[in-house]
């Protein structure tokens, strides 16, 4: 399809796990978002490429958490030593560009990886 | 201390009748506001957008409203269809969010139409 795709839908974890969650954006997206959603809450940024660079990782809770983007097109959250605070359901998101306020900057979600940690 | 505040958790509205969806936030750099659409089990759809230099914005049913002044923008959706129960969430985005565009949720509020 044309859209934003995530993998698995849903993974369970047994704490001190290692995870890792794939997203392919929309073909010839620049920017590529990550969110994690936890239950009853909006989607809160976690990081930010533009092509291959990761350009703000701000929004990371902890260093067990680390995503990648190396050819610019598929991105991989990896998070270490998975805890259960972990659970969450993690959302993908891609734009033409970023910045601004055009019309290619609205970013399109994936379906998201439902993360389970017990 | 929440950016964008969706302070309806729920609405309950009558086929036909008009959907007021409420946000408020607080940061002034805010210069992008987008209205997503999610339904159970999917990831947000984009619904529509309004940058901070306009104070309307229309497309088909739904409609965009900013005020600056008060820190507050609505989506009206009229007539209200039963297709349209979702979780709506407010999002801005801006220098004062997100040097690089990305996005401040609201918590969302979940829109029932009834039939």
């Amino acid at each position: 399809g044309a859209g934003v795709s995530q993998s698995p839908r849903y993974k369970v974890a047994k704490r001190g796990q290692d995870v890792a969650l794939r997203c392919d954006p929309i073909s010839g997206h620049v920017s590529l978002f990550w969110y994690q959603q936890a239950l009853g809450q909006g989607p809160e940024f976690l990081t930010y490429f533009q092509n291959e660079a990761q350009l703000d990782k701000s929004g990371l809770p902890s260093d067990r958490f680390f995503a990648e983007r190396p050819e610019g097109s598929v991105s991989t959250l990896k998070i270490q030593r998975t805890q259960q605070e972990d659970s969450a359901v993690y959302l993908c998101a891609s734009s033409l560009a970023s910045g601004g306020v055009l019309a290619k900057n609205i970013q399109y979600f994936g379906a998201g990886t439902r993360l389970s940690v017990l | 201390d929440q950016q964008v505040k969706q302070n309806s958790p729920s609405l309950s509205v009558q086929e036909g009748r008009i959907s007021i969806l409420n946000c408020d936030y607080t940061n002034s750099m805010f210069d992008y506001f987008l209205w997503y659409k999610k339904y159970p089990a999917e990831g947000p759809t984009f619904l529509i957008s309004i940058s901070s230099i306009k104070d309307k914005n229309e497309d088909g049913r739904f409609t965009v409203f900013l005020n600056k002044s008060a820190k507050h923008l609505s989506l009206h959706i009229v007539p209200s269809q039963p297709g349209d129960s979702a979780v709506y969430f407010c999002a801005a985005s801006g220098m004062g969010g997100g040097s690089q565009g990305n996005l401040i949720f609201g918590k969302g509020t979940k829109l029932s139409v009834k039939p």
